[in-house]
């Protein structure tokens, strides 16, 4: 069966803009996360959608935020985009009841 | 404060060799705890899921183990392939949902 899928896999924005990356999840699976990993901060949480709506959150600012359609689709925006932002963004899902996520190849995003 | 460490941060070993990856968590309270291997420029892959009740996972080469007491866990790879260059993550989850994640562990696995 068909992995996570995210899109696109490689994406150079400029600094101020917006940007949008989508996350397909596994077939039936309704819980899907999003993670930024970068080299010196490694894996972070940034939120969670179950059922198109936010589970839970990580520390991130605002500019930061997502949405989940019924079809478990998940998309995550970053607006006013800093050089900061540049990173390898990560989507995960899981079937309910199961917290065994299976991760998606990753956008690296890189802010110029 | 829930925070997981790693070490070594990096790793280089021969191919053939064996070697042992090191976690330390003081996560609370404990659920379970993962570790992934993420080759560069790819998603995490799942090798390992251990409970409180277990000290010791295999998944072919890999073999984890896990001390509850000290919280302490290994991941032992055995017989180094050239495919084993990756990181190494150490994922504790807490609380039943919330992912604490270590740094990593670097390692390259040369011929």
């Amino acid at each position: 069966k068909a992995g996570v899928t995210q899109t696109p896999r490689y994406l150079i924005k400029t600094r101020g803009q917006q940007v949008t990356l989508s996350c397909s999840p596994i077939s039936g699976h309704r819980s899907v996360s999003w993670y930024q990993q970068t080299p010196g901060q490694g894996l972070q949480f940034l939120f969670e959608y179950f059922s198109e709506t936010q589970r839970n959150k990580g520390n991130f600012p605002g500019r930061f935020s997502g949405r989940q359609f019924s079809n478990s689709r998940s998309e995550m925006n970053v607006s006013t985009l800093e050089l900061g932002d540049s990173a390898l963004y990560l989507c995960a899902s899981r079937p309910d009841g199961d917290y065994g996520y299976t991760f998606g190849s990753g956008t690296r995003l890189t802010v110029v | 404060k829930n925070q997981v460490e790693q070490s070594p941060q990096s790793l280089i070993i021969l191919e053939g060799k064996n070697c042992t990856l090191q976690c330390n968590y003081t996560v609370s309270p404990f659920s379970n705890l993962r570790w992934y291997k993420q080759d560069t420029g790819r998603g995490p892959v799942s090798l390992t899921i251990m409970t409180f009740s277990e000290n010791t996972k295999s998944n072919g080469r890999y073999t984890a183990t896990l001390d509850a007491d000290t919280k302490q866990s290994s991941l032992h790879i055995t017989a180094s392939q050239l495919s084993d260059s990756a990181s190494y993550i150490c994922v504790v989850v807490r609380n039943g949902q919330n992912f604490v994640f270590g740094p990593g562990t670097r390692l390259s696995v040369l011929p």
